[in-house]
């Protein structure tokens, strides 16, 4: 079965740093996902992670351990409009074989001023 | 990356009733998935949707509940029959681009059953 672990809820302060943790425990893996939505909206993709290690794209981070079963996407600067709800999403299977992502609940965001 | 809209953005049903959502892709993709999210929750994936064949259910989700089409590979739509309140959700289409870390989402759905 497939296990995806994140808190539901984190509060942090406009230009701090917030790291949003994520565990997984799935019968295999393939990816992991890292997706923002804003209330009301569709997810957006923010990153990728396969190999072990740190992928920095701008103000995001995301961090993986496979053998941890572990990441983390790490916001630097925060502004208000980042407050969302984060989602972690795991890929177990190669996308031909047909298997998709499968989501852990979401960690809703708020940045205070 | 893929541009991808949905109709309708949002409907009021009654129970019993049917209802179709349509998802539009600007370009061909091979796998087109649909998604649930109920109020407060994550996603859940409802089925992998076929150009040709018949749609991959998951488990907890069958066919004659929400039968799906996919004539060609930019459309695909999804049937959710007999409405109940249980319902009301949101009803994402997505599709994979063509590197495999990209995975994209239509605006949504939003059901409400009454």
């Amino acid at each position: 079965g497939q296990n995806i672990d994140q808190p539901t809820e984190m509060t942090a302060t406009e230009g701090a740093i917030v790291q949003i943790n994520c565990t997984y425990q799935t019968s295999g893996f393939n990816g992991l996902f890292w997706y923002q939505q804003h209330a009301g909206e569709a997810p957006t993709f923010l990153s990728y992670n396969v190999l072990d290690g740190l992928e920095e794209k701008g103000r995001f981070s995301s961090f993986l351990s496979r053998s941890k079963g572990y990441s983390y996407l790490l916001l630097k600067e925060l502004q208000m409009k980042d407050s969302a709800s984060y989602l972690c999403a795991v890929r177990d299977w190669p996308l031909e074989a047909g298997n998709m992502l499968t989501f852990g609940g979401g960690t809703r965001l708020m940045v205070k001023p | 990356s893929a541009v991808i809209s949905q109709k309708p953005s949002r409907d009021i049903c009654q129970r019993g009733t049917s209802l179709t959502i349509q998802c539009q892709v600007d370009s061909q993709v091979t796998m087109m998935f649909w998604y649930r999210q109920q109020p407060g929750q994550s996603l859940t994936l409802i089925a992998t949707a076929n150009q040709g064949s018949e749609a991959t259910y998951e488990s907890g989700f069958v066919i004659d509940k929400f039968p799906i089409s996919r004539p060609n590979l930019t459309f695909s739509t999804l049937t959710v029959s007999n409405l109940s309140p249980e319902d009301s959700s949101i009803y994402l289409c997505s599709v994979a681009g063509l590197e495999n870390y990209e995975q994209y989402f239509g605006p949504g759905t939003r059901l409400t059953v009454t």
